[in-house]
């Protein structure tokens, strides 16, 4: 089955600095990448989406890339406020299922 | 709209208690429906995902059932829980139309078990 790693398990920036999560996975037929926030107490909630056939999609402070030949994609938050604070997980679909990374405890400081 | 209830919010039973957690969705017909489970405010684990009515399908064997009793009914069941149940359960629907595969979560149910 698909495996997914995402990196680091946990991150603190100061408040206006850039923030970058890494997400690799195993399956080159993997499709669809998307990212979740995760608020404390909150179920997931979908914040950004790529899939394969575009290399970079931008929604205001955040971007995603994939980089389909290496097998990996990244979130980026630009200047982070304190309410980016969260848990934020990448995920892979592959054969029909979202296959989801470990997490990363973002922090950000004021 | 689409919108997605999941009940009730906290829960503690004591060891060997029955389970049974609620999951609906509105504004969508024939969605895929998802159960999963987070530990320790992490990882989320796929326990069970259905297709349609009366389809489960389970990816962990456990001490826990689900099932589909309504196109847009999911329900997480135990008949005896266990210590290890404890944990912070989410149901998700993903839509089948057109090509959007993101999973919608609901706000989760906190599971005690003492």
């Amino acid at each position: 089955g698909e495996n997914v790693e995402q990196h680091p398990s946990t991150l603190s920036v100061q408040e206006g600095d850039s923030a970058v999560i890494k997400c690799t996975y195993s399956d080159s037929a993997s499709n669809y990448f998307p990212w979740y926030k995760q608020e404390l107490g909150k179920g997931p909630q979908l914040i950004i989406d790529i899939r394969s056939n575009v290399g970079e999609k931008k929604d205001q402070r955040i971007a995603v890339t994939l980089n389909k030949t290496a097998k990996h994609f990244s979130l980026h938050i630009t200047e982070t406020q304190p309410e980016d604070s969260a848990v934020y997980f990448c995920a892979v679909r592959s054969a029909r299922q979202l296959t989801f990374g470990s997490g990363t405890q973002l922090t950000v400081l004021p | 709209s689409q919108t997605i209830h999941q009940w009730p919010a906290t829960l503690v039973q004591p060891v060997g208690s029955p389970l049974s957690l609620e999951c609906t969705v509105e504004g969508t017909s024939n969605p895929n429906l998802y159960w999963y489970r987070q530990a320790a405010g992490r990882g989320l684990q796929l326990l069970f995902y259905s297709v349609g009515i009366g389809q489960i399908s389970s990816e962990v064997p456990q001490n826990l059932s689900a099932s589909r009793p309504q196109d847009r009914q999911f329900i997480l069941s135990s008949k005896k829980l266990l210590l290890s149940d404890s944990g912070f359960y989410l149901c998700a629907w993903r839509g089948r139309q057109g090509v959007n595969y993101g999973y919608t979560f609901g706000s989760g149910t906190r599971l005690t078990v003492v």
